[in-house]
């Protein structure tokens, strides 16, 4: 079935660690891709997206996700995690087929807590 | 600018009322999106506009659902009759058209009681 997975429902860090969050996508063509990020009471904030191209891409607060087209992963990963990156991280895809695209697919959510 | 504003924040009303939910885009910005936020369901898009003209509804869950956009600077997404089950967060967004981009606002946190 085509879909959006992030396999980790909940990840605990500890501050100043490195992160990865991981997510994978199920659909026949490389969709584009994002991850964003939602803090508490707060809506959705792009961290970063990737449409073509050089496959590691760099985001805002210091993130960077890399495609991988023979997994069909796009992960996210931060070299040292700060308490105020606690959040609720999201990866999107949109489909792009024949010229037509469709809209945001969300996958169901990494929540991260960070331990001081 | 301010960012996609949504009105009210909260709101809690009883099972068969109105509920009417607000939105204000960013100015420029020519799609506006309503998503769904559950714990079941994760964020499901229901309707997105574009020129204020509805171009896909097939996310709304059924008729006591609807959503206008009379202009370039408001919408509203309008539950008549209201059920326990709709209660979630709704979540507007907008953006200027570039995929995947959009802008939301801090939601409406709905509880039907």
């Amino acid at each position: 079935a085509q879909s959006v997975t992030q396999p980790d429902i909940h990840i605990t860090v500890s501050e100043g660690a490195s992160l990865e969050l991981r997510c994978n996508y199920s659909y026949g063509a490389t969709p584009y891709l994002f991850w964003y990020v939602q803090s508490p009471g707060q809506g959705l904030q792009l961290l970063l997206k990737y449409f073509s191209g050089d496959t590691l891409v760099q985001g805002i607060k210091g993130f960077e996700a890399e495609f991988k087209r023979s997994q069909s992963s796009f992960n996210l990963r931060k070299p040292s995690v700060h308490w105020s990156d606690a959040a609720e991280y999201f990866c999107a895809v949109v489909l792009n087929y024949g010229g037509s695209q469709g809209n945001l697919i969300f996958g169901k959510g990494t929540k991260l807590s960070v331990k001081p | 600018d301010a960012g996609v504003i949504q009105s009210p924040r909260h709101e809690v009303t009883e099972m068969g009322q109105e509920v009417t939910l607000r939105c204000k885009p960013i100015s420029g910005h020519d799609y506006l999106f309503w998503y769904r936020q559950t714990m079941m369901r994760g964020l499901e898009l229901l309707i997105y506009f574009n020129n204020n003209v509805p171009i896909d509804d097939s996310g709304m869950p059924e008729d006591r659902f609807s959503a206008k956009m009379p202009n370039a600077s408001f919408s509203t997404l309008k539950i008549q009759p209201s059920e326990p089950r709709d209660s979630a967060v709704y979540f507007c967004a907008s953006s200027s058209g570039t995929p995947g981009e959009a802008f939301f606002g801090q939601g409406t946190r709905l509880t039907v009681v």
